[in-house]
């Protein structure tokens, strides 16, 4: 299985600030025929399920705030929040979806204020 | 809009079989070309992908469940489900539904999670 690993565990960021958090693959998710990483990230707060906010490492999805943006290629990936909000605190977790499952997460970064 | 319920008991005894129900709304589960998906996330740890079931009724599920698992579709209720046998405190979560367009592999649409305790 690709193992996903994020960094940091979790993470303190006052508001309006930039948030960065990274995760690395153990092989790279990049297909070579298409170019496209084959990663996602995800938000869960408490008693919500997860809301996707990115796909292909870096297309957002449908009305999800432009401060939030992916990056990287190959092994190595990063969620950027722009300006931290106070609706943004919750656990965020990158998924690869490049093998043929199990699909695997990262261990999650919890971010807070 | 697809919608995805989960339901089934919150309380499972070690030993005995957990099964979960997830009803989809707004879509048939027999049209287009979906893979109805199973996660979990045990309490204080990451998202674990339990297996999906393809709308022809081929599955996928994880190695490290699999000899435990099976993911089936009920297209008369518009309904797949979870059976997850011989249970213990490891396999206390919430566990998720969620759906899948084929040629992705994220997943934008999921059930609200159902809490699964294991104990006695």
């Amino acid at each position: 299985d690709i193992v996903m690993t994020q960094s940091p565990d979790s993470l303190a960021v006052s508001l309006g600030e930039r948030a960065t958090i990274n995760c690395k693959s153990s092989q790279s998710i990049l297909y070579s025929s298409n170019n496209k990483n084959y990663l996602a990230w995800y938000q869960l707060k408490p008693g919500q399920p997860p809301k996707l906010l990115i796909y292909w490492a870096s297309t957002r999805e449908s009305g999800v705030p432009d401060r939030f943006s992916g990056s990287g290629s190959g092994t190595d990936f990063t969620l950027t929040i722009s300006s931290l909000q106070a609706e943004d605190v919750a656990v965020y977790y990158c998924q690869q979806y490049y093998t043929t499952p199990p699909y695997t997460f990262g261990q999650g970064t919890k971010l807070e204020i | 809009q697809v919608q995805l319920q989960g339901s089934g008991p919150g309380l499972v005894k070690p030993s005995q079989t957990l099964s979960l129900t997830c009803t989809v709304s707004g879509d048939s589960i027999s049209s287009g070309s979906y893979f109805w998906t199973w996660l979990r996330q045990p309490a204080g740890r990451g998202l674990e992908w339990i297996g999906r079931i393809y709308t022809s009724g081929s599955t996928n599920y994880n190695p490290s469940l699999k000899s435990r698992v099976s993911i089936s579709l009920d297209t008369s209720e518009n309904q797949f489900t979870l059976n997850l046998s011989s249970v213990s405190a490891a396999d206390t979560a919430v566990y998720y539904c969620a759906r899948d367009q084929k040629g992705n592999g994220w997943y934008r649409e999921w059930g609200q999670g159902t809490l699964v305790t294991v104990s006695t």
